[in-house]
């Protein structure tokens, strides 16, 4: 069974320019978590699918990330327009309940100069 | 306020000893605390979870404890090995939601 997938596993970009991140997570689990890790901090939680539906996106840091998981299938994060603390580690997860363990793809790197 | 707090120092640990990590929290009141594992460019990887109502958890070599009045949690390792060189997080969930909320993780460096 494959696990949790994310792309890309790194991302270079200047500051203004927009990055999309995508998530796989594993077949049949309908939870879906995004996560984010800066520099010398702890894993944030910035939200919750339930299948195509935000269940919640209170982590959310404002309005420039957008998630989406059309099909409650993958899903994707954007940041427009990137500024430089965004940069840090994004992580997925995805679990097959809500509250039980969750699976975590490797992580994508973000970098914003 | 509220906060979650590992050793941020880095514990080592003879082979063959068992290594004990520790995980507090302030002003949380959790469903459950579950354990993970982080290696170097990696995402980390569920070990344990144990809910509020249960005092003690085992899985092979680990062990984990929960004390809501002591409002901690224990990871031990017994039998340590090299190869159980990672960072260490915990993370706790309240009822009302789904999120997880972490601690910022123990480094554990087994020497042989």
């Amino acid at each position: 069974e494959a696990g949790v997938t994310q792309f890309p596993s790194h991302s270079v970009i200047e500051k203004g320019q927009t990055v999309t991140l995508r998530c796989d997570p594993i077949s049949g689990h309908d939870n879906l978590y995004w996560y984010r890790r800066v520099m010398g901090k702890e894993i944030k939680f910035l939200l919750h699918f339930v299948k195509e539906s935000k269940q919640d996106e209170s982590g959310m840091p404002n309005n420039r990330f957008l998630a989406e998981r059309t099909g409650g299938t993958y899903s994707t994060l954007k940041v427009q327009p990137a500024e430089l603390e965004d940069s840090g580690v994004y992580f997925c997860a995805s679990s097959l309940l809500a509250g039980a363990e969750q699976f975590f793809g490797p992580g994508t790197r973000l970098t914003v100069l | 306020s509220q906060k979650i707090e590992q050793n941020s120092e880095a514990l080592n640990i003879q082979e063959g000893k068992t290594a004990t990590l520790t995980c507090n929290y302030t002003n949380y009141s959790p469903a459950y605390l579950q354990w993970y594992r982080q290696d170097p460019g990696r995402g980390p990887v569920f070990l344990l979870l144990i809910r509020e109502n249960e005092k003690e958890k085992r899985k092979e070599r680990l062990k984990v404890t929960f004390d809501t009045t002591l409002k901690q949690s224990l990871f031990h390792i017994t039998a340590s090995q090299p190869a159980d060189s990672a960072t260490y997080l915990c993370a706790l969930e309240e009822d009302s939601n789904y999120q997880l909320i972490w601690g910022a993780g123990t480094k554990l460096i087994i020497k042989p």
